[in-house]
């Protein structure tokens, strides 16, 4: 199974700054995935990223607000820009695992915006 | 809306016993997928069930799946306090949905008491 690190484990930031998360998976994938679990809620699917492209947003995430870099087949950052408190949650990046089946995803980083 | 729905949303029982959650979902799948999360952080993938599959077991699991109530169930066997955690589904969606992307329910949490 592939193994992710993700960073930071967790932040605590003033409201209107922006924190870039990063994730380094230990081998090459095609597509990233980045999601968001506001507190006691599911995880919700932000973007897709890919290599070499644009990423691809759900409804309701914006490249201004959540813009993505994927330079390439194990690095992906996602940022967090102008931030408020209704930004606070737990953000997961998350890769298929093609041998296992399912997916892996990394340990999260838990936001907090004062 | 995808996304499944666990129930019970908390479950709490003694170390020996038997847990079991359940899932429903409201389309058509590829396959089910569960989900174990520890304390706010990452997601271990547990067990991926695909559609044409009706039971699978693993270690103490063991999934069920019926496509025709379009729902699913996670067994623990002689639980133990490490069982402690949150217990997600998740669903692949059908055509048209984001390739790779994973609709979650809202999790059960369980509380295994020693």
């Amino acid at each position: 199974s592939a193994v992710i690190s993700q960073k930071p484990s967790r932040d605590i930031c003033q409201r209107g700054t922006s924190l870039t998360i990063q994730c380094q998976v230990d081998s090459q994938v095609t597509m990233m995935f980045w999601y968001r679990q506001q507190p006691g809620q599911s995880l919700t699917l932000i973007a897709t990223a890919n290599q070499g492209s644009e990423a691809t947003y759900e409804s309701g995430f914006v490249i201004d607000k959540f813009p993505i870099s994927r330079p390439n087949l194990t690095f992906s950052t996602l940022t967090v820009s102008n931030m408020s408190p209704e930004d606070s949650s737990i953000y997961l990046c998350s890769v298929e695992d093609l041998g296992a089946g399912g997916y892996t995803f990394g340990s999260g980083t838990r936001l907090t915006v004062v | 809306s995808q996304q499944g729905e666990e129930d019970p949303q908390a479950l709490s029982i003694q170390e020996g016993e038997n847990a079991t959650m359940n899932c429903s979902y409201k389309t058509s799948i590829n396959n089910l997928q569960w989900y174990r999360q520890n304390s706010g952080r990452g997601l271990v993938h547990l067990i991926l069930i695909r559609s044409n599959e009706r039971e699978k077991h693993s270690g103490r699991l063991r999934v069920t799946l019926d496509t025709s109530k379009k729902s699913s169930s996670l067994l623990i066997t002689a639980s133990r306090a490490a069982d402690t955690a949150s217990y997600f589904c998740a669903t692949d969606g059908n055509r048209g949905s984001t390739l790779g992307r994973l609709y979650f329910g809202r999790g059960t949490q369980l509380t295994v008491w020693p």
